[in-house]
């Protein structure tokens, strides 16, 4: 049952540096999306794809880049971290966008930029 | 304005007593969906439960219940004999439907509520 994996669990980075977040998902879901979450905050929404090679920005894009690789894989790019991107980053997928679709999350993977 | 909002950031409540988790949102979209998560202190998401905006009935999931007054926009989580496990976070989220006019697909989540369950 291993749903929504995403790696790595844990980086830290320096300012500047980048880093890819990779995302794969095993229940065959067209929708696949990136969430970032800060203390006391709810999840936002960075980026999202409807289907295999489309991207959309969501919520809070900036500084962040997205490749739909294939129906399976969605990775988050950051190319020039920065403090303010320290947060804990959500991979998720559901079934294509109807509201009625349930959206499954990945464990998180927890981001330090120092 | 925010679309989702949870007014209760933190909670006490004692074990085996019901809980009311509140949470109202906003949206002029006829067709959405509800959800709630917990987020327990290892820090996954995990579903709860679902209320689809056309339901007519309350959506139940074990001692899960979701409380849902439509034209008050209100959809508040209700967990029956609580438990010390329950001690998480909880978070209310909504889908839109995207009829009115697009707009981003995914959840939209509130800021979450700590509830704590004491013995």
């Amino acid at each position: 049952n291993a749903g929504v994996t995403q790696t790595p669990k844990f980086q830290v980075l320096k300012t500047g540096q980048s880093m890819t977040l990779q995302c794969a998902q095993d229940m065959n879901h067209n929708s696949m999306y990136w969430y970032r979450q800060d203390p006391g905050m709810g999840l936002r929404l960075i980026y999202y794809s409807a289907s295999e090679g489309t991207t959309d920005k969501g919520e809070v894009p900036n500084g962040y880049n997205v490749s739909r690789l294939n129906k399976r894989e969605f990775s988050l790019r950051l190319e020039s971290a920065a403090p303010s991107q320290t947060s804990v980053y959500f991979c998720a997928s559901s079934e294509a966008g109807f509201s009625g679709n349930t959206i499954y999350f990945g464990e998180g993977s927890w981001l330090t930029v120092v | 304005a925010q679309k989702i909002t949870q007014t209760q950031p933190g909670m006490f409540v004692q074990e085996k007593e019901a809980v009311t988790l509140d949470c109202t949102y906003d949206t002029s979209d006829p067709s959405y969906g509800l959800f709630w998560y917990k987020q327990p202190s290892s820090g996954e998401m995990i579903f709860l439960i679902y209320q689809g905006s056309y339901d007519q009935q309350n959506a139940t999931e074990g001692r899960y219940s979701l409380n849902f007054q439509k034209a008050r926009k209100s959809a508040n989580l209700v967990i029956s004999a609580s438990q010390l496990g329950d001690s998480a976070m909880y978070f209310c989220a909504m889908r839109e439907g995207r009829n009115s006019g697009g707009g981003a697909d995914g959840l939209t989540f509130g800021k979450g509520t700590h509830l704590i369950i004491q013995p």
